[in-house]
């Protein structure tokens, strides 16, 4: 597709449950971030995929946030044994430089509620 | 000190208001500097880059001072469709990291009829 597509766009699941969240990013972009964005707060940096280079996961919030990249395209963002705070929305990012933020393009979102 | 910090608003002006926000970061080290624009339930979009000799952008007036460390974004003859929520960005790069985008919170804009 033209943009970066997220899903589930909407996702509730019960408190302790494991979410998959899912971001395919434009096509032949090397460059990928996940954000979250709790209700009226800033976007909180998570992870960023950058090519085959280690990633950068010194915002993941705990170790029950993991996310990987697989063949430098689609990348999970796993969250185990979800808590009421993970709602959020959570947010993904392309880029074909990783020049950002040109070409940086947002991903709708997955909006997670933790019930 | 927050890294990049911005007055939550909301801005609530007039159509045709000129409207101007600020945003102050706190790394001098800060490479690059940009503006996303955010509606209400939506994702954020690039507005403008934030070039050190200033850059316009049809009612939009894009600011840096290096030496205050701040950034500003002046909107003329504001619109409705102006509301939205700003958003500044700043670019942090480390070493050989491509760095990170380092998002303010946003400034809340409401332009009334």
């Amino acid at each position: 597709g033209a943009g970066v597509s997220q899903s589930p766009s909407n996702k509730v699941t019960e408190k302790g449950k494991d979410v998959e969240l899912r971001c395919d990013p434009i096509s032949g972009h090397t460059a990928l971030y996940w954000y979250r964005q709790s209700l009226g707060q800033g976007l909180e940096f998570l992870i960023y995929f950058q090519g085959n280079s280690a990633p950068d996961k010194s915002g993941l919030p705990s170790d029950r946030f993991s996310a990987e990249r697989t063949g430098g395209s689609v990348s999970t963002l796993t969250i185990q044994r979800t808590q009421q705070e993970d709602s959020a929305v959570y947010l993904c990012a392309s880029s074909s430089t990783g020049q950002a933020p040109y070409g940086y393009t947002f991903g709708s979102g997955t909006r997670l509620t933790v019930v | 000190r927050k890294e990049v910090e911005q007055d939550p608003g909301p801005f609530n002006v007039p159509e045709g208001a000129t409207v101007a926000f600020n945003c102050t970061y706190s790394n001098s080290a800060s490479q690059s500097f940009f503006w996303y624009r955010q509606d209400c339930r939506k994702e954020p979009k690039l507005l403008m880059s934030v070039y050190s000799s200033g850059n316009e952008d049809g009612r939009f007036t894009a600011q840096l001072n290096r030496a205050s460390q701040y950034i500003s974004l002046l909107i003329r003859d504001s619109k409705l469709s102006d509301s939205a929520t700003y958003l500044c960005v700043v670019i942090q790069t480390n070493g050989g990291s491509q760095g990170n985008l380092i998002f303010g919170k946003g400034t809340k804009l409401s332009v009334k009829p």
